[in-house]
């Protein structure tokens, strides 16, 4: 079967660094997604990953390794605006599957 | 960045009433668009996948006489609640692919529509 699992919720204080992690199994595997969605909003996207390694895109990283069928976000520097749920999605085949998301809380 | 417009962004409406949703990408041409449902505090749940000039492709459970989908143009997809019920209030949100059907481009997301049934 497919499934996408990653932690419901954490917290983290502003300033400091989170690393929200993400496990996959799927049929087919075309690359791995991680988007943001506030509250109330649609999801907007942060990364993409297809090969193993780190993708750093300002205070925004995120890690792929396809052998373990595993992934992270790294968020640096937390501000209180990256309160947020952070949705792992992994493309395979011709569809994205998202996971249920992560919610993250920054407290100051 | 590409840029999918939803409109509109919300609906209040009576039981009984149909209700249109528009999606469109601006900035490229989306050979599939999607259409998911989201309850409060819970994740996106896919309703259908829409590919331009063929019929839409439902996921489990969800009525396709009830949620119609119409993909018209590489830049126009809609989705027409019939005969909404106060079940039906949700937020739904579309989001478009670049071209090609395989799934390693990312997904855009529109703003998403907030729909209450009265």
């Amino acid at each position: 079967g497919q499934n996408i699992d990653q932690p419901t919720e954490m917290t983290a204080t502003e300033g400091a660094i989170v690393q929200i992690n993400c496990t996959y199994q799927t049929s087919g595997f075309n690359g791995l997604f991680w988007y943001q969605q506030h509250a109330g909003e649609a999801p907007t996207f942060l990364s993409y990953n297809v090969l193993d390694g780190l993708e750093e895109k300002g205070r925004f990283s995120s890690f792929l390794s396809r052998s373990k069928g595993y992934s992270y976000l790294l968020l640096k520097e937390l501000q209180m605006k990256d309160s947020a749920s952070y949705l792992c999605a992994v493309a395979g085949g011709f569809k994205t599957i998202f996971g249920a998301g992560t919610r993250l809380f920054v407290k100051a | 960045g590409a840029v999918v417009s939803q409109h509109p962004s919300r609906v209040i409406c009576k039981s009984g009433t149909s209700v249109k949703i528009e999606c469109r990408s601006l900035d490229f041409q989306a050979t599939t668009m999607f259409w998911y449902r989201q309850f409060p505090k819970q994740s996106l749940m896919l309703m259908a996948t829409s590919n331009e000039g063929s019929k839409a492709t439902y996921e489990q459970g969800v009525e396709k006489d009830k949620f119609l989908i119409n993909h018209a143009s590489l830049t126009l997809s809609t989705l027409t609640v019939t005969s909404a019920h106060p079940e039906d209030s949700s937020f739904y949100i579309c989001s478009a692919r670049g071209s090609g059907p395989y799934s390693n481009q990312p997904q855009h997301f529109g703003d998403g529509t907030r729909l209450s049934i009265l």
